[in-house]
């Protein structure tokens, strides 16, 4: 596609509902990664896909966060009995190889409520 | 293990002047990449400068240049001639080697006014 594509834009989710954001990353992009970025503040690391394998999730907050990419291409980052911290807006990056220019997509704004 | 500060919250420019946006960051990695990105209010990062840390010579991109100051752990982004499409949202980010895996500040919010 044209550029990285993440859906929904927006989601509103009760406290303790289980959401799933997807990624649409451009085509032939290996590098995929996930961050988090909490209002008014910079976004931070959550996860990296190389291909299917997912190489580094050092920043996933805890367990209730899983994140897959199971044909290399498309990603899924669920969140599981969403809490109110983790509102945020959730931005998903992909690029031809890991030492080129990430491409981000327009992330989800996630509001647990 | 790596971190990233920006201590100007938020910044204006007159249209057509010229801004400096500070930087400092810390990491114990001995090569390192640097980043300036902006962020519209669409939230959409885009990619504005790269540096490399082992490359002596300042990057530029046409209005855009950075002072990289790598004793001081400094790198600071210089906007010439500012335009009202400017104001957005910057943040200084930094990778470990050539990875991807950025390290963001907290942003400072420019304004550029007519």
């Amino acid at each position: 596609g044209a550029g990285v594509s993440q859906s929904p834009r927006y989601k509103v989710a009760k406290r303790g509902q289980d959401v799933a954001l997807r990624c649409d990353p451009i085509s032939g992009h290996v590098s995929l990664f996930w961050y988090q970025q909490a209002l008014g503040q910079g976004p931070e690391f959550l996860t990296y896909f190389q291909n299917e394998a997912q190489l580094d999730k050092s920043g996933l907050p805890s367990d209730r966060f899983f994140a897959e990419r199971p044909e290399g291409s498309v990603s899924t980052l669920k969140i599981q009995r969403t809490q109110q911290e983790d509102s945020a807006v959730y931005l998903c990056a992909s690029s031809l190889e890991v030492e080129t220019e990430a491409f981000f997509g327009q992330g989800t704004r996630l509001t647990v409520v | 293990a790596q971190t990233v500060t920006q201590s100007q919250p938020e910044m204006s420019v007159q249209e057509a002047e010229t801004v400096t946006l500070s930087c400092t960051y810390d990491t114990s990695e001995n090569n390192y990449y640097l980043f300036w990105y902006k962020q519209p209010p669409s939230r959409q990062m885009i990619l504005v400068i790269r540096q490399e840390a082992y490359k002596q010579q300042n990057a530029t991109e046409n209005r855009f240049s950075v002072n990289f100051q790598k004793a001081a752990k400094s790198f600071s982004l210089k906007i010439s001639d500012s335009q009202l499409g400017d104001t957005a949202m910057y943040f200084c980010a930094s990778a470990a080697n050539a990875g991807n895996m950025l390290t963001f500040g907290g942003g400072t919010r420019l304004m550029v006014k007519p």
